[in-house]
């Protein structure tokens, strides 16, 4: 079973510029999120899809941060305008349901300078 | 809120027990438990949802206390492998996910 895909894997741009990750989950997983873990702390929710609508996104900077969920499968998250403080690793996971088990991608570091 | 984690770190010889404790000051509907490698993605150990259910490896074991919104994951005979950072999710009855702080532990030969 081929696993939770992300990319790209790393990214480097300059404060107030754009930038996009890609999240292809599981097949048949009904559940993706996407996580922001800041270097030693641990991963923060930023949005929950169940298929294609939003379940959470309480802890999404609204003002600079979007996501969407095509077609119940794969999900892009983009921050426009990036600050010094978004660098993370940001983190796509799925699960069959909500409350199940939830299988990580490798995760996009972004570095913002 | 973020739930609260302890201890931080613990080093533990091979073969030691360890217990990690996670607390929330909400009422929870869901506790997650995961453990992440240096430089890796978090990996699924265990789920503990209110009423009692359980859903997670067999060699791993936890509790839920759904009174004092308290869980506690158990390592018995802790291995070389057992190494990483562990992390708690706890999930309200408002699908709000939060991520513990983590703790640390290493163990050693």
């Amino acid at each position: 079973e081929a696993g939770v895909a992300q990319s790209p894997r790393y990214k480097i741009i300059e404060k107030r510029q754009s930038v996009a990750f890609w999240c292809n989950p599981i097949s048949g997983h009904a559940t993706l999120y996407w996580y922001q873990q800041i270097l030693g702390q641990g991963p923060k929710l930023l949005i929950q899809f169940q298929n294609n609508g939003v379940v959470d996104d309480s802890q999404l900077p609204k003002d600079r941060f979007s996501a969407e969920r095509l077609k119940g499968v794969d999900s892009t998250l983009k921050i426009q305008p990036a600050k010094l403080e978004d660098s993370a690793v940001y983190l796509c996971a799925s699960s069959l349901e909500r409350l199940g088990e939830q299988y990580f991608g490798p995760g996009t570091r972004l570095t913002v300078t | 809120q973020q739930p609260v984690q302890s201890p931080q770190a613990v080093i533990l010889r091979e073969g030691e027990d360890a217990v990690i404790n996670c607390s929330s000051s909400k009422a929870l509907y869901s506790v997650h438990w995961y453990r992440q490698k240096h430089g890796e993605a978090p990996v699924f150990l265990m789920i503990l949802l209110k009423g009692g259910e359980q859903k997670g490896h067999e060699k791993i074991s936890a509790s839920f206390n759904e009174k004092k919104q308290q869980s506690s994951l158990y390592l018995t005979a802790s291995q070389l492998s057992y190494s990483g950072t562990y992390f708690c999710g706890t999930e309200d009855n408002n699908n709000d996910m939060r991520f513990g702080a983590g703790t640390r532990l290493t163990v050693k030969p």
